[in-house]
């Protein structure tokens, strides 16, 4: 069972770049979640989806912007990538509001 | 806003015994979730323990087990027997209501790194 799985794992972008991160769920997850971690502020929520088409910004939404076309798969994008936004990101899924979320492995991105 | 507080950065406990990892909450919601995730160094997110806030019983998992006091806002976690496995950084976790929209956020605090003495 693959769960959530994220591409790619790892990542160095050039200030002004642009990229996009790919989630994929494979359990039929209504909700999806982007967070950054950063040392010693915990998992910070940049944007979410409680359905596909549907998306909405979480606590650091500024510098991102997200698409949600297919139920299975949330994209989180960087227009022009700023060394502020090295940090290590994770997206999730539940299925329902009550239920665990399951994560992806992170993705570790440097903005040099 | 909801806003989830851990106050204490780092903690340490010696191997078979026990620790309690402290969380305070803030909503004004009345129906919501909890949540205790671990993150081993392999950073892979872990889900340890749940708790309804209808639910006036403290959850329990095996070792793990939970204080909930709803009035208080607080929601700390109970390592028992610990084990050099159980070091790693926990995140307590908010969850909206069911009937959310807005509120349907997952939130974390910033995190308790956890280090069990052999």
């Amino acid at each position: 069972n693959a769960g959530v799985t994220q591409t790619p794992k790892f990542r160095v972008l050039k200030t002004g770049q642009s990229m996009t991160l790919l989630c994929a769920q494979d359990m039929n997850h209504e909700y999806m979640y982007w967070y950054r971690q950063d040392p010693g502020m915990g998992l910070r929520l940049i944007h979410y989806s409680v359905g596909e088409g549907t998306t909405a910004k979480g606590e650091v939404p500024d510098g991102y912007n997200v698409s949600r076309l297919k139920k299975q798969n949330f994209l989180l994008g960087l227009e022009s990538a700023a060394p502020s936004q090295t940090s290590v990101y994770f997206c999730a899924s539940s299925f329902t509001t009550s239920t665990e979320a399951f994560f992806g492995q992170g993705t570790r991105l440097t903005v040099v | 806003a909801q806003t989830v507080t851990q106050s204490q950065p780092e903690m340490s406990v010696q191997e078979a015994e026990t620790v309690t990892l402290s969380c305070t909450y803030d909503t004004s919601e009345s129906d919501y979730y909890l949540f205790w995730y671990k993150q081993p160094p392999s950073r892979q997110m872990i889900l340890v323990i749940r708790q309804e806030a209808y639910k006036q019983q403290n959850a329990t998992e095996n070792r793990f087990s939970v204080n909930f006091q709803k009035a208080a806002k607080s929601f700390s976690l109970k390592i028992s027997d610990s084990q050099l496995g159980d070091a790693a950084m926990y995140f307590c976790a908010y969850k909206g209501p069911s009937y959310g929209g807005a509120t349907n956020k997952l939130i974390f605090g910033t995190g308790t790194l956890l280090a069990v003495q052999p």
